[in-house]
């Protein structure tokens, strides 16, 4: 049974920093794409960054591009997502996503986990 | 403002069918594949269609898809009170180099 669970979430203030995790099971973890989708409250699904299936290659939305940094590491089944410079803009809740495919970062995503809250708050 | 355009909200009796519209342009929807998701609020999102019209296993053939030049369309027939959900159009952008998302369409089953 394939398994996403987010950590590392909570309240930070702006201009403060929080890394993400997403632990992964089930699957053979570096065969596939991974995203990290986010939902601010009372709004709609937002795509926020994907990374290959190797790690080679990312894409980030412009929203968050130059703050967030998505990485993998294959070795232990873990996707993160580092946010630097905070906004109160970045208040969501954040879902680690898998892709169905090798490359691309088109958000064909088949597995999704429950979703992690960071609120930006001073 | 989303880079794809749904409509906020739709409603349908059960048993009826509704199609949800996903408006995008060149760079995105007439060029890339559309993907479908339903997600209830406090849930995980769930993948409903992928490359257009094409359903995971588990699906329910009540829902299709299919795409036309800039514009895509979500199918429900048969729809049940447990059809409720946001539903969501997503697709890649060439032009932003990003993935994108509709704005999503409220269904409610009366």
């Amino acid at each position: 049974e394939v398994q996403l669970v987010e950590s590392g979430g909570g309240l930070v203030q702006p201009g403060g920093s929080l890394r993400l995790s997403c632990a992964a099971s089930g699957f053979t973890f570096s065969n596939y794409v991974m995203s990290w989708v986010r939902q601010a409250p009372g709004k709609g699904l937002e795509w926020v960054s994907a990374i290959t299936a190797g790690g080679e290659n990312t894409n980030s939305a412009d929203s968050v591009k130059g703050r967030f940094t998505i990485s993998r590491d294959n070795s232990n089944y873990r996707l993160f997502l580092q946010m630097n410079s905070l906004r109160a803009e970045d208040t969501a809740v954040y879902y680690c996503a898998k892709g169905m495919n090798v490359v691309g970062s088109t958000p064909r995503l088949d597995y999704w986990g429950q979703g992690i809250l960071v609120t930006v708050s001073s | 403002q989303a880079v794809l355009t749904q409509p906020p909200s739709m409603s349908a009796a059960p048993g009826q069918k509704v199609t949800i519209s996903c408006s995008g342009a060149r760079s995105n929807i007439a060029n890339n594949a559309v993907h479908w998701y339903q997600h209830l609020p406090g849930t995980a999102p769930k993948l409903l269609i992928y490359d257009d019209n094409k359903r995971p296993s588990g699906i329910p053939d009540r829902f299709s898809g299919s795409k036309s030049g800039p514009s895509a369309t979500l199918g429900i027939a048969g729809l049940r009170t447990g059809d409720e959900a946001d539903y969501y159009c997503a697709t890649w952008d060439s032009s932003l180099r990003a993935g994108v998302f509709g704005g999503g369409t409220k269904l409610t089953v009366l």
